[in-house]
């Protein structure tokens, strides 16, 4: 079975600096790789996904994450956090084919953004 | 009502009572999840549900007893549960069982077994 492995489990970051977390699976076969964010008093929603194609993908709100099946990592990024971006960020991962739409998460990472 | 409604957002329950919690999808899905959130352990899938019927039970206790009437709508039996069940338990629905289509999550229910 796949797992995936957040290894920040809290950031701290001030507003405008660069934001990396880190996401790590364990699976050999093709795979979907997600981001979900969840703000204080939100549902999870929908970062960014990777299917296939271009290893690097853009999200919404100026987020982007990279795909490298190398080091089976897909890390999230932000050049200039804001205050907004305050929420607890789950990286999560399903088998690519046929292996139905199970997602596997992380243990999420709560970044908090300071003013 | 747009998107995934959950109800209700809290419960407390002692043991030896019997409860449901509803999921209600606006999105035209045919594919429905259940989801266990409890401190400090990553998001666990619990039961997935695709045109009412079940796919997938992550060897899930039998006193968590799923129920899939139509697409639209997801219930968790609950009975005789204990204290190590408390934990945020989420629904989400999806277009499909293809590991592309995005999952739409709920609110969440808070549980809490007395």
């Amino acid at each position: 079975a796949q797992s995936v492995s957040q290894h920040n489990h809290h950031v701290i970051l001030s507003e405008a600096a660069s934001l990396e977390l880190g996401c790590n699976y364990s699976y050999g076969g093709t795979v979907n790789l997600f981001w979900y964010v969840q703000y204080p008093g939100q549902h999870l929603q929908l970062l960014l996904k990777y299917f296939s194609g271009d290893p690097l993908v853009k999200g919404i709100k100026g987020f982007e994450a990279e795909f490298i099946k190398s080091k089976f990592s897909f890390n999230l990024r932000k050049p200039s956090v804001q205050w907004s971006d305050t929420a607890e960020y789950f990286c999560a991962v399903n088998v690519g084919s046929g292996g139905g739409n199970k997602l596997t998460f992380g243990t999420g990472t709560q970044l908090k953004v300071e003013l | 009502e747009t998107g995934v409604t959950q109800t209700p957002r809290h419960l407390v329950m002692g043991m030896t009572n019997k409860k449901s919690l509803k999921c209600e999808q606006h999105l035209g899905h045919n594919a429905m999840y259940w989801y266990k959130q409890s401190a400090k352990k990553p998001l666990e899938l619990m039961f997935v549900y695709n045109f009412k019927e079940q796919t997938e039970n992550n060897s899930v206790p039998s006193r968590f007893s799923p129920e899939c009437p139509n697409s639209s709508h997801l219930f968790l039996h609950l009975h005789t549960l204990q204290p190590e069940d408390s934990a945020l338990y989420l629904c989400a629905s999806s277009l499909g069982l293809a590991g592309t289509y995005e999952q739409y999550f709920g609110p969440g229910t808070r549980l809490t077994v007395t």
